[in-house]
C-alpha cells in the first residue's frame, strides 16, 4: 500500500549506542521531515529535506544525523544515544513546502 | 518568533457535549493554520486547515475559523463522540518560511 512507513515501531537501546530510525514514503514527495514528540513540547522539528541530497537543520538537530540519497527514504541516526533522546519520533512528507504534511505512525525510542 | 499556544488539557467530556479547544498564535504576516489529530498509537492526521483570514476550515463535524484580529484558530464541534477521543494539535505554517510550528497538543477524552 502507498503511504509513509517507519521502522522499527519500538526500540530500546543503551546510552552511547548508535541507532538508526527508518522512514520510507511511496508518494515521491519532495519534502520529508523528522519530528520528536515530548510531553509539554508538542512536536519539534529535528531535520528536514527538500529533495534528495538536500537536508537542513530544524529546531533541535543536536545529536542527530540525517541523509537522503533517495527521494523515498529519509533515515535518522542518533550517533551516540543519550537518555534525553528518549521520545516518540515521527517522520512526515509533503509534496511541496508548506502544504499538508502526511505523518508516519511513529517510532517509540527508549534510551536506558 | 513564531509560536502556537493551546490548552493542554486533558479535556474530558460526555458524549454529545460541545467541544472547544482554544488555539492562539504568534506570527508575522499571514500564516496558514492547521488542526491535526492523533488517535492512540497512530501518527498525526490533518483534520482541517485555513489559509487566510476569516476562512473557516471544517471536517468530520469539526470547525475552526481563522481570526486575524484575535490571532486565534479555535477548534469546535457541536456534539462529540467517543471516537473523537484523541490528541489535537494546532499548528501554523509561517508565510515567510516553510517549517511548521506545532502547539503542545490537547488530549480529549469523551466518555459514553
Amino acid at each position: 500500500d502507498a503511504g509513509i512507513t517507519q521502522s522499527p515501531r519500538y526500540k530500546i537501546t543503551e546510552t552511547g549506542r548508535q541507532v538508526t530510525l527508518m522512514c520510507h514514503q511511496t508518494w515521491s514527495h519532495s519534502y520529508m521531515f523528522w519530528y520528536r514528540q515530548d510531553l509539554g513540547h508538542g512536536l519539534r522539528l529535528i531535520y528536514y529535506s527538500a529533495a534528495a541530497d538536500i537536508t537542513d537543520k530544524g529546531e533541535v538537530p543536536d545529536g542527530y544525523v540525517v541523509s537522503r540519497s533517495k527521494t523515498e527514504n529519509f533515515p535518522l541516526t542518533l550517533e551516540s544515544a543519550t537518555r534525553s533522546q528518549t521520545s516518540v519520533y515521527f517522520c512526515a512528507s509533503s509534496e511541496t513546502s508548506g502544504v499538508t504534511q502526511y505523518f508516519g505512525p511513529g517510532t517509540r525510542l527508549l534510551v536506558l | 518568533g513564531n509560536s502556537v499556544t493551546q490548552m493542554e488539557g486533558p479535556v474530558t467530556l460526555s458524549e454529545e457535549a460541545f467541544l472547544t479547544i482554544n488555539c492562539t498564535y504568534t506570527a508575522t504576516g499571514y500564516p496558514s493554520l492547521f488542526w491535526y489529530v492523533q488517535y492512540p498509537g497512530e501518527g498525526l492526521q490533518l483534520l482541517l486547515k485555513a489559509t487566510k483570514a476569516d476562512d473557516k476550515g471544517s471536517n468530520k463535524g469539526f470547525e475552526a475559523t481563522y481570526r486575524k484580529e484575535t490571532t486565534s484558530f479555535h477548534l469546535e464541534k457541536g456534539s462529540v463522540q467517543v471516537s473523537d477521543s484523541a490528541v489535537y494539535f494546532c499548528a501554523l505554517r509561517p508565510s515567510d518560511g516553510q517549517n511548521f510550528v506545532f502547539g503542545p497538543g490537547t488530549r480529549l477524552s469523551v466518555l459514553p
